[in-house]
């Protein structure tokens, strides 16, 4: 099965703060990776599949880049309703799907 | 618009089983694989089971293969889960998801708490 190390598992920022989370693959993962936001209590929502395709709806200040084992996903400009979890997906080799550990995105 | 409503949750005793259900609306249901996603209190997102559109195949985990049974009745835009032999580690939010024809999970329930003690 493919593991998916994600990180950082927090991270701290100030609004306006361009923020970087990364995601690496056990094996090569052919750009198969989704990236997901969770509010407390909610559902996960889809930002961006397939490492840099924008979901409808997504804002663009939210990217994804990557190939390979190796892919990370951005906020530039932070703003106060980002703040919330993000987590990684590999969906490459199925079944299983993957998800990285998660990151806490804070406010400093 | 896509909608996906579970139900079934609760209080279950440890060895006991359990059926959540998640009806589907705003889109053509046996079109898509459908899969259930938990996530533990305060915890991250664990893949549970997926179907495929007909229901003629079904994935797992190893960590639910043989306890766990997903299926679905396409005539009634409905997902089950049938969970047996439950254990304390089961306890979590359980998500319906539709996964999308791009093979990623794209639209979520709102979830529904199973907790598993005696």
């Amino acid at each position: 099965d493919i593991q998916m190390t994600q990180s950082p598992p927090s991270l701290s920022a100030s609004l306006g703060d361009k923020v970087t989370i990364t995601c690496q693959a056990s094996q090569n993962i052919n750009k198969y990776i989704a990236w997901y936001q969770q509010k407390p209590g909610k559902a996960p929502r889809l930002l961006i599949r397939y490492t840099s395709t924008l979901e409808s709806g997504t804002p663009s200040r939210f990217s994804g880049s990557g190939s390979g084992r190796d892919y990370s996903f951005s906020i530039s400009n932070v703003e106060s309703e980002d703040i919330a979890s993000y987590y990684c997906l590999q969906y490459d080799n199925l079944p299983p799907y993957t998800f990285g550990a998660g990151t806490k995105l804070e406010l400093k | 618009e896509v909608q996906l409503v579970e139900t079934g949750g609760g209080l279950v005793q440890p060895g006991r089983s359990l059926k959540l259900s998640c009806v589907a609306s705003g889109f053509t249901f046996n079109n898509y694989w459908m899969s259930w996603t938990r996530q533990a209190p305060g915890k991250g997102l664990e893949w549970v089971a997926s179907i495929t559109n007909s229901g003629g195949s079904t994935y797992y985990p190893d960590s639910v293969k043989g306890r766990f049974t997903i299926s679905r009745d396409n005539a009634q835009n409905t997902l089950y889960l049938q969970m047996n032999s439950l254990r304390s580690e089961d306890t979590a939010t359980y998500y319906c998801t539709r996964v999308s024809l791009r093979r990623v999970p794209d639209y979520w329930g709102q979830g529904v708490m199973v907790t598993v003690s005696s």
